[in-house]
């Protein structure tokens, strides 16, 4: 079956520090990838995708690649900022399922 | 912009009353999800429907049930709350060839408490 995997939270930056929120998946055929946010006291909202192996997906200073070969589709940004402060998710869709998975989620609290 | 509306943030109820959780959206979506959020778990899939007066099995159905009478509409009820349904519920809706996207707008979620 589907499963992602994100690593657990919390994690806890200093603004401007640069960002990495792993997540790796195991999927059968060719699923496309997605990171979603989730600011506080929100509903999530798409935050980047990505639909073929190499590609990337990049928003509001997010990237990140789909790695086939590590089956990785890791969030990084180079200087964040308090207002990324979030639970941000990674999902896949594959066509089988006609659904998204999600993983668990990884807190980010940004500090001045 | 497409808007997700669930008719309650928050819920307290008692062990054993019947819940019900309403959501609404407003762009003709084909598609409509209820998950259920909590710590450490991620979102995990309760219902969908595919289609008016359609539904199919999440990951997680036991101990609730859904109605969808209009397209607009995806109601999720709890038949009987017990404390471990106490959680954060999202609905979600989705074109129907969103499968090519994996676009879900999300509406902001019901906290409900079971006592």
């Amino acid at each position: 079956g589907n499963s992602v995997t994100q690593m657990e939270g919390p994690v806890t930056l200093s603004e401007e520090a640069f960002l990495t929120i792993n997540c790796t998946y195991t999927a059968t055929g060719y699923p496309s990838l997605f990171w979603y946010v989730q600011y506080p006291g929100e509903g999530l909202q798409l935050l980047l995708k990505a639909t073929k192996a190499d590609d990337k997906g990049s928003n509001k200073g997010f990237e990140a690649t789909y790695r086939k070969e590590t089956t990785s589709f890791h969030l990084e940004k180079g200087s964040v900022q308090v207002s990324d402060s979030a639970v941000y998710f990674c999902a896949l869709f594959n066509n089988a399922g006609n659904m998204l998975t999600f993983g668990g989620g990884t807190r980010l609290m940004v500090k001045p | 912009d497409v808007k997700v509306t669930q008719s309650s943030r928050y819920l307290v109820k008692r062990t054993g009353e019947k819940v019900f959780l309403e959501c609404v959206q407003d762009m003709d979506h084909e598609n409509m999800f209820w998950y259920r959020q909590d710590p450490g778990l991620g979102l995990r899939l309760i219902y969908f429907s595919y289609d008016v007066k359609m539904k199919e099995k999440g990951d997680i159905p036991e101990g609730y049930s859904v109605s969808r009478e209009k397209k607009e509409r995806f109601s999720l009820i709890l038949e009987s709350a017990s404390t471990n349904q106490t959680s954060m519920y999202l609905c979600a809706s989705s074109l129907r060839l969103a499968g090519r996207t994996g676009e879900l707008f999300f509406g902001e979620g019901s906290r409900l408490t079971v006592l």
